[in-house]
């Protein structure tokens, strides 16, 4: 298995520009993550999904939009990049399984935005 | 979920063990106790978690107090690429109906020294 994968690795975009992170995991993972982090942070949830067709607000989900029409998808859109979204991103899956319902993370997207 | 307390940074022999204290004072009942790492640069990576018996693994070994008030996670043999961000969590993991993502604070920086 390949895990969780994510593409662009790194990507600069100017003010007011737009792009889609994309995220894939094999793994057969019903519920799906992104995750943002800004330098000597920790992790704050962007947006989740339990399901195919099924999304919700995380704690920062102001600026960004996603979508889930498959279980291995989870692409995270940036309608008007602002300079507050320089970030790494991560995306994780999880297989919902009570208590040992551990997350599995991507290798993570550097955007930068000026 | 309940808060955690950690040490912002630690050093550690290369070949010692390593021994990452957790405090979570205000832990209900059904919360577990979790941990992660995150190397440089990389996604976070789930180490153990527990419930109120201590646990162990290939990685790690932790350790709850019976108050659970506390915790500590062990790297019986730490080695240089040990060298990473603990961060320790407690969650009432997902049962039914939904789920929410982990709420990361700023961990323990963790250097192994050679």
């Amino acid at each position: 298995n390949a895990g969780v994968t994510q593409t662009p690795k790194f990507r600069i975009l100017k003010i007011g520009q737009s792009m889609t992170l994309q995220c894939t995991q094999d793994m057969n993972h019903n519920y799906m993550y992104w995750y943002r982090q800004d330098p000597g942070m920790g992790l704050k949830l962007i947006y989740y999904s339990v399901g195919a067709g099924i999304t919700d607000k995380g704690e920062v989900p102001n600026g960004y939009n996603v979508s889930r029409s498959t279980t291995e998808d989870f692409p995270l859109r940036l309608e008007l990049a602002a300079p507050s979204q320089t970030s790494v991103y991560f995306c994780a899956s999880q297989w919902p399984s009570g208590s040992g319902d551990t997350q599995y993370f991507g290798p993570g997207t550097r955007l930068t935005v000026l | 979920d309940a808060k955690t307390t950690q040490p912002p940074s630690m050093d550690c022999a290369e070949g010692r063990a390593a021994n990452l204290p957790c405090n979570h004072s205000t832990i209900s009942g059904n919360e577990y106790v979790y941990w992660y790492r995150q190397i440089h640069s990389q996604g976070p990576q789930y180490i153990i978690h527990g419930l109120k018996n201590n646990e162990t693994n290939e990685m790690a070994s932790l350790i709850i107090t019976e108050d659970r008030k506390s915790s500590t996670l062990i790297l019986p043999h730490a080695t240089l690429r040990d060298t990473a961000v603990y961060y320790c969590i407690v969650r009432i993991p997902w049962v039914d109906g939904g789920a929410d993502g982990l709420t990361f604070g700023k961990g323990t920086h963790l250097i192994i020294q050679p």
